[in-house]
């Protein structure tokens, strides 16, 4: 079984502060997906990663994926109370069964 | 767009009760799944459906069974509900599988078994 540790588990910052996230494993993924999940809510996907190295943007949030392709960081810039959430990334090894594999995820919250 | 839709959201149920869980997409998706989401341990995969007519399991299986009626709907079954199998349960589509896109969620079912 592939496994995706999270770090931190839980991280409480202020507005306006950056962070980091991490997600890593011994075993190389195909891809790595970022979701994050509101109480009461399912996951929402935020971004794909296929490359190793790769780096993708969506505004404050900067995705990189290992060269390696065995780990993912996500990081926040400027954080605001709406990026409060369960960030859980998730791998695929593109072998014969489908499904994702999750990390535990982090736990965010970014107080006014 | 009602996307992937689960009922009921919430279920009490004594130990050795059944029960079925029920999720349908309308986003025209050939592969659905089964998560459980228990807190420490993240989202575990139970079984999944690639397309219509086949079924796999996934980490967790042991105590549920599935079934695709049909394109747009697949059904998670406890035959006999134990304590352990207290959870959230998502379930999610993915148009051509997870190896080539998204997974789009459920809003979840909380199952308590007493």
């Amino acid at each position: 079984t592939q496994l995706l540790e999270q770090s931190p588990q839980f991280l409480s910052i202020q507005e306006g502060e950056n962070l980091t996230v991490y997600c890593n494993s011994s075993s190389v993924f195909s891809s790595l997906q970022w979701y994050r999940q509101e109480p009461g809510e399912g996951p929402v996907l935020l971004v794909t990663v296929v490359t190793g190295g790769e780096v993708k943007k969506l505004k404050r949030l900067t995705f990189q994926f290992g060269d390696a392709r065995k780990d993912s960081s996500l990081h926040i810039t400027a954080a605001q109370p709406g990026d409060t959430g369960l960030y859980l990334c998730a791998g695929t090894s593109g072998g014969g069964a489908d499904g994702l594999t999750f990390g535990k995820g982090t736990h965010l919250i970014i107080q006014p | 767009n009602a996307g992937v839709t689960q009922t009921p959201k919430f279920q009490v149920l004594k130990t050795g009760q059944s029960m079925t869980l029920q999720c349908a997409q309308d986003m025209n998706h050939n592969s659905m799944y089964w998560y459980r989401q228990d807190p420490g341990m993240g989202l575990r995969l139970i079984y999944y459906s690639a397309s219509e007519g086949t079924t796999d399991k996934g980490e967790v299986p042991n105590g549920y069974n599935v079934s695709r009626l049909n394109k747009r709907e697949f059904s998670l079954r406890l035959e006999s509900a134990a304590p352990s199998q207290t959870s959230v349960y998502f379930c999610a589509s993915s148009r051509q599988g997870v190896r080539t896109g998204e997974l789009f969620f459920g809003e979840g079912s909380r199952l308590t078994v007493l």
